[in-house]
């Protein structure tokens, strides 16, 4: 069964504090996303990898960074929280340019 | 900036009532998927439609792609509290890199028993 694992369901975190939003993914996916979700703005894109180290910046990279150093695991790096980054973040992966993307549960991430 | 809105963003039902939503865009789409996503978990994929005038079927739920590429509904027939979640369109834009997905805004259902 397809499994992308979000290793922390809820963190809340001060401002200025660097955060870490680790994601795996056990399919042997080569593309992965990270995903921010806010009402009645669906999901905007952070970053995306194609493959293992290489990484495109999505429509809204602004405060965040990301590592792809194994090909199940992708993070995303907050390297200064602030309360605008207060979210609901969503990993994701697929085969290579495939249509069906798999999600992860999800991370709530409060800021204060 | 390509946008698709969703119609409505928030809709409450009783069970056995039929619904549709609309998710609609000034962009051309070279495919249109539909996700729901439940309380607490992150969106699964419905369906995938390809083709302008397409109409796909699962179960209960009718989904369409405009003649033109750029709209696309989901009809469901004697909603059900199952039905219950988050329903989001997303679409691949023509000639647009093919990491590239829109998601729509969202509508919120509540099927009540």
């Amino acid at each position: 069964d397809v499994k992308v694992t979000q290793s922390s369901r809820y963190l809340v975190k001060r401002t200025g504090e660097k955060v870490f939003l680790e994601c795996v993914q056990d399919m042997d996916h080569e593309n992965m996303f990270w995903y921010r979700q806010d009402p009645g703005l669906g999901l905007r894109l952070i970053y995306f990898s194609y493959d293992v180290k290489m990484k495109e910046k999505g429509d809204i990279p602004e405060g965040y960074s990301v590592s792809r150093e194994k090909k199940e695991r992708f993070s995303l790096i907050l390297e200064s929280a602030s309360t605008n980054q207060t979210s609901m973040y969503l990993c994701a992966s697929r085969i290579h340019s495939g249509n069906t993307i798999y999600f992860g549960e999800g991370s709530w991430l409060t800021v204060v | 900036t390509q946008l698709l809105e969703q119609s409505p963003q928030f809709l409450s039902i009783q069970e056995g009532e039929n619904l549709t939503v609309y998710c609609n865009s000034s962009s051309v789409f070279s495919s249109l998927q539909w996700y729901r996503q439940e309380p607490g978990e992150g969106p699964v994929l419905l369906v995938t439609v390809v083709t302008g005038g397409e109409v796909k079927k699962l179960k209960r739920l009718t989904f369409q792609f405009g003649d033109a590429r750029k709209d696309s509904s989901l009809h469901i027939t004697a909603a059900q509290p199952g039905d219950t979640g988050l329903y989001l369109c997303a679409g691949r834009v023509w000639g647009g890199a093919t990491n590239k997905l829109i998601f729509g805004t969202g509508t919120l259902l509540a099927v009540q028993p």
